[in-house]
C-alpha cells in the first residue's frame, strides 16, 4: 500500500484567489489522480496527474481552472485558480501503481471560499 | 460508459449487528475490479475490500464480507459484528482493467447505534 499526505489539510480563501495542493507519496507510484467531493456528494474524477507530461482532464474540467504538476513519481500539486464559493468542496489525491489494481487516498483538502 | 448505483443514501444498525450495503455497476468490460471504501467524519477514504471480476470467490476481511453476483451486476458488503467505529460513509467503485479512472456510486451513509 501507500501513504499518502496531503497540504493543507484545510483552508479559507478568498473569491478570485488561487490555492495550491501538494500531495506527497511514500512510495513512487505510476498512477495520481485528483478527485473533488462536493458537500454531501460522490467522489468526481477532476483529472490524471502524468509524470512530465500535461494532466489528463475529465470532462467539465479545463487546465486554466484546475492547473496540475507532477515532476516525479512521488508528487503532485492541484491548483484552484479564480475561486469562487462554488469551489468549495473537499480536495482528494490518490494514488496507484500499474501493477495494482488498487488506489490510496490522501487525507484530503476542506477549501471553503468567501 | 461505466456507472456504479447505491441505492440506501442511509442504513443504521444496531452495534454487534449485522448489516448488508448494496451495489450495482454496469460495465461494458468482462475484466474489471470492485471497491468498497470507507470515510468516517474525517474524510479519510480507507480501503475496505476489493474483488477481482475474473474471481468467483467472495472477497472477505475480518467482518467484512461481500456478495459479487456478476451476472446480475451486484456487488455488497455485509458487516457483521458492526461495531460503533464502522460509522462512516461507504462508497461502492469500479474501476475496468482497460484503464485506471475508479467511478463511484453516490455512497451510503451507515450509523451504528450502541
Amino acid at each position: 500500500s501507500a501513504v499518502i499526505s496531503q497540504k493543507p489539510s484545510r483552508d479559507i480563501c478568498q473569491r478570485g484567489t488561487s490555492l495550491t495542493i501538494q500531495c506527497q507519496v511514500d512510495s513512487q507510484v505510476t498512477m495520481m489522480f485528483w478527485y473533488r467531493q462536493q458537500p454531501g456528494q460522490s467522489l468526481t474524477l477532476i483529472a490524471t496527474a502524468n509524470q512530465g507530461s500535461e494532466a489528463t482532464y475529465e470532462s467539465g474540467f479545463v487546465i486554466d481552472k484546475f492547473p496540475i504538476s507532477r515532476p516525479n513519481l512521488t508528487f503532485s500539486t492541484l491548483t484552484v485558480s479564480n475561486m469562487s464559493p462554488e469551489d468549495s468542496s473537499i480536495y482528494l489525491c490518490s494514488g496507484g501503481t500499474s501493477g495494482s489494481n488498487t488506489q490510496y487516498f490522501g487525507p484530503g483538502t476542506r477549501l471553503t471560499v468567501l | 460508459a461505466q456507472t456504479v448505483t447505491q441505492s440506501q443514501p442511509e442504513m443504521s444498525v444496531q452495534e454487534a449487528e449485522t448489516v448488508t450495503l448494496s451495489c450495482t455497476y454496469d460495465t461494458s468490460e468482462n475484466n474489471y475490479y470492485l471497491f468498497w471504501y470507507k470515510q468516517p467524519p474525517s474524510r479519510q477514504m480507507i480501503l475496505v475490500i476489493r474483488q477481482e471480476a475474473y474471481k468467483q470467490q467472495n472477497a472477505t476481511e475480518n467482518r467484512f464480507s461481500v456478495n459479487f453476483q456478476k451476472a446480475a451486476k451486484s456487488f455488497s458488503l455485509k458487516i457483521s459484528d458492526s461495531q460503533l467505529g464502522d460509522t462512516a460513509m461507504y462508497f461502492c467503485a469500479l474501476r475496468e482493467t482497460s484503464g485506471s479512472r475508479l467511478t463511484f456510486g453516490e455512497g451510503t451513509q451507515l450509523t451504528v447505534n450502541p
